[in-house]
């Protein structure tokens, strides 16, 4: 069956450094999405990305979806401590199968 | 917030039990879908309804089942809990038979005794 994994699972990070986390697929998705979840909440959905190269901005995170559409990441700069929580990647292929998460701790 | 609504927060259950877990789905969705996520996993999708009737299923077993109603409120119900069934239960909501952008709820902590 289809497999997403993550990395890396954890992530500590000294206020306004940078974070990356990198999400890899056993088969070819039809589009890629990114989510949030905080500590003791429920994910929130951050962004779609569907086709080959994408790349997407939203203000401080970056989005990449890899050429042969397996592959994804997201990177932070200069992270803030609203920045706390794990990032979840999850591949659509005939369904939605989430990764297992990097877990973000922003060191003030 | 999301308008999507979960109940109850909490269960405590013991082996062997059934429970039946609620979500009422955002206005204007018609799709919802049930996830569980165990501590430090990613959510794992367990199926989907739409428009009353089931659009995929996961890798769980029978035990696992559920509902949708005409207004795309959905139940999620589980037989002959088993330890490895503690969890929370995620419910997403949303618009067609696919999986576009999910919205959860907030969650029902289930823990089986």
């Amino acid at each position: 069956g289809q497999q997403v994994m993550q990395i890396p699972q954890y992530q500590h990070v000294q206020e306004g450094e940078d974070f990356t986390t990198y999400c890899n697929s056993s088969t070819t998705l039809s589009n890629i999405q990114w989510y949030k979840q905080r500590p003791g909440g429920h994910p929130v959905f951050l962004i779609q990305l569907v086709k080959s190269g994408e790349v997407k901005k939203q203000k401080r995170l970056t989005f990449q979806f890899g050429e042969a559409k397996k592959n994804s990441s997201l990177h932070i700069t200069a992270t803030q401590t609203t920045d706390v929580g794990t990032y979840f990647c999850a591949g659509r292929r005939r369904q939605l199968t989430f990764g297992s998460g990097t877990q973000l701790t922003v060191l003030p | 917030e999301t308008g999507v609504t979960q109940s109850p927060t909490h269960l405590i259950k013991t082996r062997g039990q059934q429970v039946t877990l609620r979500c009422s789905s955002q206005s204007g969705h018609n799709t919802v879908s049930w996830y569980q996520q165990a501590l430090g996993q990613g959510p794992q999708f367990i199926f989907q309804y739409y428009r009353e009737e089931e659009n995929g299923r996961g890798n769980f077993p029978p035990r696992f089942s559920g509902l949708q109603f005409p207004n795309y409120s959905s139940e999620l119900n589980v037989n002959a809990l088993e330890l490895d069934d503690s969890a929370l239960y995620l419910c997403a909501s949303s618009k067609g038979a696919s999986y576009n952008e999910q919205f959860f709820g907030p969650g029902t902590r289930l823990t089986v005794l």
